[in-house]
């Protein structure tokens, strides 16, 4: 199915150890993004990357797409307790934006 | 004025009550949406208007009601909801629809008895 499925489901990093969540698909896509959910709030876009696209960064965020493997990952580096949230991958195609379960990341001090 | 508004944050309802969510975007954005988050589902996608217009239903039950009176605001009603309606529903928005970025809202928590 176009939905991804992200890995792990839930993820405890000690404070400056780099986090990375992974997602998985099925089918053909034309973009995978990742966003942020906190707690009982709504969700923040992080980053798109589109099926071209190898790897994005954007600040302490680095995105790698791999089409052949159907695979994408999201690396955050020195994460802070802030970064404590859930993480979303959502892929893109034929005008369809189809979400994951999502990871809960949990930073500890 | 945030990008995206949506009231109320929390309403509790009972099954035979009417009410009404409201989402307000300040983005000058074409596309909005209304999502229902479930605890341990993934988001799940309810309707789309694109330009005022629904082009998305994903068979959504008829006691949710879209409503989309210009492209700033929408609005779903609910009437003679279950217990199992109870969840996060999220509104978003986007420039022009297809699968450019979302802006969300903070998204309002019913609860029904």
């Amino acid at each position: 199915s176009q939905q991804g499925e992200e890995d792990p489901q839930a993820l405890s990093i000690q404070e400056g150890e780099n986090a990375t969540m992974n997602c998985s698909y099925k089918t053909s896509i034309n973009n995978l993004q990742w966003y942020r959910q906190n707690s009982g709030r709504g969700l923040v876009h992080l980053i798109l990357i589109r099926s071209n696209e190898r790897e994005k960064h954007s600040g302490r965020l680095r995105v790698t797409l791999d089409t052949s493997k159907k695979s994408s990952s999201l690396l955050i580096t020195a994460p802070r307790a802030a970064d404590t949230a859930s993480y979303f991958c959502a892929t893109g195609r034929d005008d369809k934006i189809i979400f994951g379960k999502g990871t809960r990341l949990h930073i500890l001090p | 004025e945030t990008g995206v508004t949506q009231t109320p944050r929390h309403l509790v309802m009972g099954m035979t009550n009417k009410k009404s969510l409201k989402c307000e975007q300040h983005l000058g954005h074409n596309a909005m949406y209304w999502y229902k988050q479930s605890a341990k589902k993934p988001l799940e996608l309810m309707f789309v208007y694109s330009l005022e217009e629904r082009v998305e239903n994903n068979s959504v039950p008829s006691r949710f009601s879209p409503e989309c009176p210009n492209s700033s605001h929408l609005f779903l009603h609910l009437h003679t909801l279950q217990p199992e309606d109870s969840a996060l529903y999220l509104c978003a928005s986007s420039q022009d629809g297809g699968t450019g970025e979302l802006f969300f809202g903070e998204g309002s928590r019913l609860t029904v008895l």
